[in-house]
């Protein structure tokens, strides 16, 4: 069966710091990737999806930035944090059917 | 812009009771639909998916859709406390998901 992974949990960080999440995919392989996320009481914000090695679709211009170093790795940075970079980070993965399965999240505190 | 609409609630239904959520969409060309249940401060999980009119029923879950009218709608029957939480709509046309924001579902015991 198919388990993903994200680390850390949870995150607190000063403004102008940098960012680095990682997502890792199980039991699958070419899966598409994405990074969504959620403010506070808000809906999910698509920030990035990949549908193979190095391919990176952007969806919001901000100061996050995406990579996909392996097949079923996918990492979000940032050079600088802002405070409204402050939210709950989420990593799905999907197949063919384009069924999304999420996983635990990262809650991002910036301060 | 593909628009995905849900109505925040909160619904309130006692327990035992259907559950009735409803979800609109504006891309025409949309094929695939899903709903996510998300627990406070968890993330969403998938509990239904449909693709074609008319209804899919599994277990006490039942998902309804109508491409004519652009609505897809789910019922939860028999409704328990446990399945309070905020209920996501995807809809995937020729882009990613979109989400809607979710209706805060609250089982009154």
């Amino acid at each position: 069966s198919q388990t993903i992974h994200q680390w850390p949990a949870t995150l607190v960080q000063p403004v102008g710091s940098p960012l680095s999440l990682e997502c890792t995919v199980e039991g699958t392989s070419n899966p598409n990737l994405y990074w969504y996320r959620q403010a506070a009481g808000r809906g999910l914000q698509l920030l990035f999806y990949s549908v193979g090695i190095g391919q990176i679709s952007s969806e919001v211009p901000q100061n996050l930035s995406a990579s996909r170093p392996q097949d079923r790795q996918f990492i979000l940075s940032s050079k600088k944090l802002l405070l409204s970079d402050s939210g709950f980070y989420l990593c799905a993965w999907s197949g063919q059917d384009y069924e999304q399965y999420f996983g635990p999240g990262t809650r991002l505190t910036v301060t | 812009q593909k628009e995905v609409e849900q109505n925040s609630g909160p619904l309130s239904v006692p327990e035992g009771a259907i559950a009735s959520l409803n979800c609109t969409y504006s891309d025409r060309v949309s094929q695939s639909f899903f709903w996510y249940r998300q627990y406070s401060g968890k993330s969403p999980e998938l509990i239904m998916s449909i693709y074609s009119n008319g209804d899919k029923e599994d277990g006490r879950f039942t998902a309804q859709l109508n491409k004519a009218s652009q609505y897809v709608s789910l019922l939860i029957r028999d409704s328990q406390p446990s399945d309070s939480a905020t209920y996501l709509c995807a809809v995937k046309g020729n882009t990613p998901l979109v989400f809607g924001k979710g209706t805060r579902l609250s089982v009154i015991a």
